[in-house]
């Protein structure tokens, strides 16, 4: 079982929709959760951080994490095309080195005109 | 913000050489930064970890004398890529951290012929 797993995908939404992106984590003793954004030949750049259970929205993004279900999810709303791209959840636990995150493989989302 | 940089961004050089890249935290000071390497439509590979002051920590399967990783300063990281071969072609991907959270630079594409 990998330590951080997401659906590879590919996920498809039409514009304006909400797409919604799952991952989930083994390690239980998890502190930290982040949400990258990475676009085609690019690198990774972060939406969002989560470290309580809960909702926390920024604009268009909603980050939800649940540490008892060991789950963490990303929601956009009113998807653009200019959200395509791949996302990358991301996990810290306390008994790792400061910032080492373990991360997923990665969710690829297509936003149709 | 949390700005970080890499340079060069592309570079392409000749089988045997070796090559240097840079990575800097511009606007605050990483004790610890991460090497990544991507290949095309692959998934981020941990390659080191790198903190000031202290010898890289490399992940099972990095040749630590291949991948020379120096953390000389607190806003600056390099990665030598020695006697590179065609194999080494790929994405590589700088992180520095601030707290918890890792901030990436834009990356550096190598191609060597």
């Amino acid at each position: 079982q990998k330590e951080v797993e997401q659906n590879s995908g590919p996920l498809s939404v039409p514009e304006g929709a909400i797409a919604s992106l799952n991952c989930t984590y083994s390690d239980r003793g998890s502190q930290s959760f982040f949400w990258y954004r990475q676009y085609s030949g690019k690198s990774p750049e972060l939406i969002m951080s989560i470290y309580s259970n809960g909702d926390k929205e920024d604009g268009r993004f909603t980050a939800q994490l649940n540490k008892a279900s060991q789950y963490v999810s990303l929601l956009i709303r009113d998807s653009q095309p200019s959200d395509s791209a791949t996302y990358l959840c991301a996990v810290t636990s306390s008994r790792t080195n400061a910032g080492k995150s373990t991360f997923g493989d990665g969710t690829t989302l297509t936003v149709k005109p | 913000g949390a700005v970080v940089s890499q340079h060069p961004s592309r570079v392409i050089c000749k089988s045997g050489t070796s090559v240097k890249i840079e990575c800097r935290s511009l606007d605050f000071q990483a004790t610890t930064m991460f090497w990544y390497r991507q290949f095309p439509k692959q998934s981020l590979m941990l390659m080191a970890t790198s903190n000031e002051g202290s010898k890289a920590t490399y992940e099972q399967g990095v040749e630590k004398d291949k991948f020379l990783i120096n953390h000389a300063s607190l806003t600056l990281s390099t990665l030598t890529v020695t006697s590179a071969h065609p194999e080494d072609s790929s994405f590589y991907i700088c992180s520095a951290t601030r707290g918890d959270t890792q901030y990436f630079g834009p990356g550096t594409r190598l191609t060597v012929l």
